[in-house]
């Protein structure tokens, strides 16, 4: 398995525009987690899902963030709009169950300038 | 006061020497993972512990769930293990999971 996949690795974007990055977890897996890592305040868990099912989003900034799992191989993350404080690393990572470790993908590198 | 705390923030040392870097925490725990993130940016779940100790090669996690404190050693230390390094406890409330991060720790080795 190549391991989780993120997409983009880098997105530059402007104020105002929407953003979607993208995550495939590892095949078999049945977590799934957005974290964001900014140099202010570490590292941030935005929400989670189980099964496809979002379980906790209260690490979601506000309404301008939001996160699907249409799937067990696919979960977006968007920001509409984006403002320039949204500028971070976004991790996405993934795990078997409670009881393992994650594995985290390369992350994305977001500038909203 | 964080929930979860690290020390040193930031720790250089020689290549060869036994590397130990703390972590405790106010909370009650299901578990505690140590996490390695490269230069490059990219994060490796080291261990993942809720009692005892764990090791895997020149690295060694150890959990004292009374004491509330977590320690990861490195023995031999090598360049190649310059990294910052995470500690984060999770938690449940609700059934939910809640996963707190310390601010890490930036370690160099010196050749």
């Amino acid at each position: 398995d190549a391991g989780v996949i993120q997409s983009p690795r880098h997105e530059v974007t402007e104020m105002g525009q929407e953003v979607t990055l993208r995550c495939k977890p590892i095949s078999g897996h049945n977590s799934l987690f957005w974290y964001r890592q900014t140099m202010m305040r570490g590292l941030e868990l935005l929400i989670y899902f189980n099964n496809n099912v979002p379980i906790d989003d209260s690490g979601m900034p506000e309404d301008r963030f939001s996160a699907k799992m249409p799937n067990a191989s696919f979960s977006t993350l968007k920001i509409q709009p984006s403002e320039p404080r949204d500028s971070a690393v976004y991790f996405c990572a993934s795990r078997w169950d409670d009881n393992t470790e994650a594995f985290f993908g390369q992350g994305t590198r977001l500038t909203v300038v | 006061k964080n929930e979860v705390e690290q020390s040193p923030q930031n720790l250089t040392a020689q290549e060869g020497e036994f590397i130990t870097i703390n972590c405790s925490y106010s909370v009650g725990i299901s578990a505690l993972h140590w996490l390695q993130q490269h230069p490059g940016g990219g994060i490796v779940s080291l261990f993942m512990l809720s009692s005892g100790k764990k090791k895997h090669g020149r690295l060694i996690a150890t959990i004292n769930i009374q004491e509330k404190h977590s320690s990861l050693h490195i023995t031999a230390s090598h360049p190649r293990d310059s990294a910052v390094y995470i500690c984060a406890v999770r938690s449940r409330y609700f059934g939910n999971e809640k996963l707190t991060f310390g601010t890490g720790t930036r370690l160099t080795i010196i050749p």
